[in-house]
């Protein structure tokens, strides 16, 4: 059975850095792309951030290029975002999620969702 | 960046009843369009991708039409478990873009 377990959300203030977790088990972690996907209260979702399988690859929504930075750690099963510069506006659920492709391509699309981590920015 | 719109907002449908819901998007995006289902405190849960393909362990009910720009999500049968929030998404051009949403609730 797939899982994506996040952590690390909490509250901070503006300005402030952060770096949020998931724990991947139940596939062949390496084989996949990985995602970072946010929902910020009461709206709809926004896609933020890709890894490649091996780490070589990484890309980001406008919105966070230049604050936040995707890795992976393949050998512990695990996918970061570290989150610097942060503003109000980043305040949301943040899920990892599992691209449906395996691969050096990544589709894009996502076929398994952690439970997400709540970040809020606040002062 | 792909801007997908989805309608309407909110569907009210009775239990049993068909329910029909629309995505456009600003361009072309081929049949590269997932489907997304919502309920309250959950995570997303894929329905369907490449247009019309439904996910491992979704039921039959769910059905998905169309390319290009005009996607349709068909819901056959709504059950109670069904009422939830759906989500389009393109993934044929970066970055990967969602629709709004729409609520389907009990009518």
């Amino acid at each position: 059975e797939v899982q994506l377990v996040e952590s690390g959300g909490v509250v901070v203030q503006p300005g402030g850095s952060l770096r949020l977790s998931c724990a991947a088990s139940g596939f062949t972690f390496d084989d996949y792309a990985m995602h970072w996907v946010r929902q910020a209260p009461g709206k709809g979702l926004e896609w933020v951030s890709l890894i490649s399988w091996d780490g070589g690859s990484t890309y980001y929504a406008d919105s966070v290029k230049g604050r936040f930075t995707i890795s992976r750690d393949n050998s512990k099963n695990s996918l970061y975002l570290q989150m610097n510069s942060l503003r109000a506006e980043d305040t949301a659920l943040y899920y990892c999620a599992k691209d449906i492709s395996p691969g050096i391509a990544a589709a894009g699309t996502f076929d398994y969702w952690g439970q997400g981590t709540l970040v809020t920015v606040s002062s | 960046e792909i801007v997908m719109t989805q309608s309407p907002a909110t569907l009210s449908v009775s239990p049993g009843e068909r329910a029909t819901l629309s995505c456009r998007a600003s361009q072309s995006v081929s049949s590269n369009l997932a489907w997304y289902q919502q309920k309250p405190g959950q995570a997303p849960r894929l329905l369907i991708y490449g247009a019309s393909t439904r996910a491992t362990g979704i039921p039959a009910r769910f059905s998905g039409s169309g390319s290009g720009t005009e996607f349709t999500l068909t819901i056959s049968s709504l059950q109670s478990e069904d009422f939830a929030v759906y989500y389009c998404q393109q993934y044929n051009n970066w970055p990967p873009t969602f629709g709004g949403g729409t609520k389907v609730e009990i009518k």
